[in-house]
């Protein structure tokens, strides 16, 4: 079945650190991949996201590039800072199979980012 | 813009009572997903609705139902809680998947604690 692995957390940098966290994914076909944040004691929020191979998603300072060689989808930012302090969960979602609604979404285990001033 | 929306935001049960828990989706998303995550964990997908529908199954106990009604507004019905029950539950809805790639959008999540 379809799985993501993720860096293992938690992670601590000081501000304006380069910040790699790896995804890689295993998924028949060409799933769409996402990166989704979660502050403390609140839902779930989209960071971004990719829909083939080579596309690059990007928000706030984030990127993440779809590669279809390596099955990664690695989160990526040049400088963080103490507001990116957060959980950061990869995502995979298969094509559409169906006319029967979307797919779910399967999650990375999530990482804990804490950055300190 | 309306998000999706959750209710309660906390609730405390006992051990064998039941609970029931709301979610109303964004307007005209199609498609609506309950999901279970613990402390520390990812979220554990349950099950899904589409247009009022079953649409996928997860790894939801026989203890746990779910509907979606005529509104579009979705229940996940707890019936004899245990501790282990004790969890952050999300709802979230998909717009049409002609239109998107399968991006979800979740609400708040309902913490549940079973003592």
């Amino acid at each position: 079945g379809d799985s993501v692995t993720q860096m293992e957390g938690p992670v601590t940098l000081s501000e304006e650190a380069f910040l790699t966290i790896n995804c890689t994914y295993t998924a028949t076909g060409y799933p769409s991949l996402f990166w989704y944040v979660q502050y403390p004691g609140e839902g779930l929020q989209l960071l971004l996201k990719a829909t083939k191979a080579d596309d690059k998603g990007s928000n706030k300072g984030f990127e993440a590039t779809y590669r279809k060689e390596t099955t990664s989808f690695h989160l990526e930012k040049g400088s963080v800072q103490v507001s990116d302090s957060a959980v950061y969960f990869c995502a995979l979602a298969p094509r559409r199979r169906s006319n029967f609604g979307n797919e779910k979404l399967t999650f990375g285990t999530g990482t804990r980012l804490t950055i300190i001033p | 813009a309306a998000g999706v929306i959750q209710s309660p935001r906390h609730l405390i049960k006992e051990k064998r009572e039941t609970a029931t828990l709301k979610c109303y989706p964004i307007p005209r998303h199609d498609t609506v997903y309950w999901y279970q995550q613990g402390p520390g964990q990812d979220p554990q997908f349950l099950i899904s609705f589409y247009e009022k529908m079953q649409s996928d199954k997860g790894s939801i106990p026989d203890r746990f139902s779910a509907q979606q009604f005529s509104d579009y507004h979705s229940e996940l019905n707890m019936s004899s809680l245990e501790l282990g029950d004790s969890a952050l539950y999300f709802c979230a809805s998909t717009p049409r998947a002609v239109l998107s790639p399968n991006e979800a959008f979740f609400g708040q999540g309902t913490r549940l604690t079973v003592v």
